[in-house]
């Protein structure tokens, strides 16, 4: 494993249609999220997965968004009817689960999808 | 939302000054961690501290958490150019069921 990847790392579209990006997480790692990252700001949450669950979802979230990770290894992300308020850069992580004391491990990031919506 | 806010914004320092920023946060934790992320890049986790560990050290870092006053810091010591970044503070609940929640960030320039 090389890390988390993330594909693709760009991304142009026109206001109006739909994008998916894709991630693989480190493969022993149980727990993938999304987050979302404009300009300046840190990482906002989206969602997040335990296996193949979808444990949480953030209010950033609208009904236009949905993420899938069907076998509880790659996940995607999907914007229909793009705007622009939806260009971002989306970062991808994954890390195990938590420790018996409920601390949570450090997270692994991908290197993001930078999305630009025209 | 973000649960933490750095401060500064901004630090710009030279090669070889100590860097400190200060992360406070709202909701009780379990624990507060560490990234950096150099520009366009995702982010490299640092360091964790846990909510009942006070000071933690790895190689030039330096963690700090007060509990009592909801606050972190982080110090790099002997800065180099290389740690030219953006440094962001996250917090995780008590349950753990919760993902990472990040700050704002601190953005550090460090001039040879």
């Amino acid at each position: 494993d090389t890390g988390v990847s993330q594909d693709p790392r760009h991304k142009i579209t026109k206001r109006g249609q739909n994008v998916t990006f894709r991630c693989d997480p480190i493969s022993e790692h149980n727990r993938l999220y999304w987050y979302r990252q404009t300009l300046g700001q840190g990482p906002e949450f989206l969602t997040y997965f335990q296996n193949e669950a979808q444990l949480e979802k953030s209010r950033l979230l609208s009904d236009r968004f949905s993420a899938e990770r069907p076998k509880g290894s790659f996940s995607t992300l999907e914007i229909q009817r793009t705007e622009q308020g939806d260009s971002a850069m989306y970062l991808c992580a994954s890390s195990l689960g938590l420790r018996t004391d409920r601390t949570n491990y450090g997270y692994t990031f991908g290197s993001g999808t930078r999305l630009t919506v025209v | 939302s973000q649960q933490g806010e750095e401060d500064p914004q901004a630090l710009s320092i030279q090669e070889g000054e100590n860097a400190t920023m200060n992360c406070s946060y709202k909701t009780s934790i379990n624990n507060l961690q560490w990234y950096r992320q150099n520009s366009g890049r995702g982010l490299v986790h640092l360091i964790l501290i846990r909510s009942n560990e006070r000071e933690k050290h790895s190689g030039r870092l330096r963690v700090t958490l007060d509990t009592s006053k909801k606050s972190s810091s982080l110090l790099i010591t002997a800065s180099r150019a290389a740690d030219t970044a953006s440094y962001f503070c996250a917090t995780g609940g008590l349950t753990g069921r919760r993902a990472l929640t990040f700050g704002s960030g601190t953005r550090l320039q460090v001039q040879p």
